[in-house]
């Protein structure tokens, strides 16, 4: 058990559709990162939030938003849902310090099917 | 553009015998690297890791190995066991920066111990 939770585990919905993702990061970890696996692909890297701000994005499409909540818990908004948006969106979390060596641990991921 | 590359998809040995997963990287600013273990469906867990400073780290069967001149990094797993079956990442991390920690990975290698 890594200490990061996600909810839900397992989501179908439909296209058009809008979601939410919800992540609670190890304890006193400050730094929320959102990835997305889709079938047969590597991690790739959508955003990192920093004890309530944005620090970085990566590969994120409009379409898709997040924030991170006083109380470290972080949402991830998937909205206007397309089929290719299926795929594992994981959460993880570090420190957050900005020296590299924080190992960050993942969730164990929300499983997104859109049909 | 990848930055970080595992240019084998996939690697099988036999039980009791050495796996070498392999990885290239090309942004000199990456300063920690590390290694990270996924089984289908679940998030990726943290395997062991090593600073740039050094040029290797181990910890039990598992021993990582960097050649920075070269921008290259292996995985030895001594002996490898039928439970080490899975997709292994490689991810690496910049330095001092402004972006927190944030993990750039590989595509991934499929170990199949076979017993």
């Amino acid at each position: 058990d890594s200490g990061v939770t996600q909810t839900p585990k397992h989501l179908i919905t439909a296209t058009g559709q809008r979601v939410t993702l919800r992540c609670s990061p190890r304890s006193g970890d400050l730094s929320v990162y959102w990835y997305q696996q889709s079938l047969d692909q590597g991690l790739q890297f959508l955003i990192h939030y920093y004890n309530g701000e944005e620090r970085a994005k990566g590969n994120i499409l409009e379409r898709f938003s997040a924030q991170q909540f006083p109380d470290l818990h972080s949402e991830l908004n998937l909205s206007s849902l397309e089929l290719g948006d299926s795929a594992l969106y994981f959460c993880a979390s570090s420190p957050g310090s900005n020296r590299a060596g924080n190992t960050i641990y993942f969730g164990e991921g929300s499983w997104l099917t859109v049909v | 553009d990848q930055q970080v590359k595992q240019n084998s998809p996939s690697l099988s040995v036999q039980e009791g015998r050495i796996s070498i997963l392999n990885c290239d990287y090309t942004n000199s600013m990456f300063d920690y690297f590390l290694w990270y273990k996924k089984y289908p469906a679940e998030g990726p867990t943290f395997l062991i890791s090593i600073s740039s400073i050094k040029d290797k780290n181990e910890d039990g069967r598992f021993t990582v190995f960097l050649n920075k001149s070269a921008k290259h990094l292996s995985l030895h797993i001594v002996p490898s066991q039928p439970g080490d079956s899975a997709v292994y990442f490689c991810a690496a991390q910049p330095g001092l920066n402004n972006a927190g920690n944030m993990l750039t990975f590989g595509g991934g290698t499929r170990l199949m111990v076979k017993p």
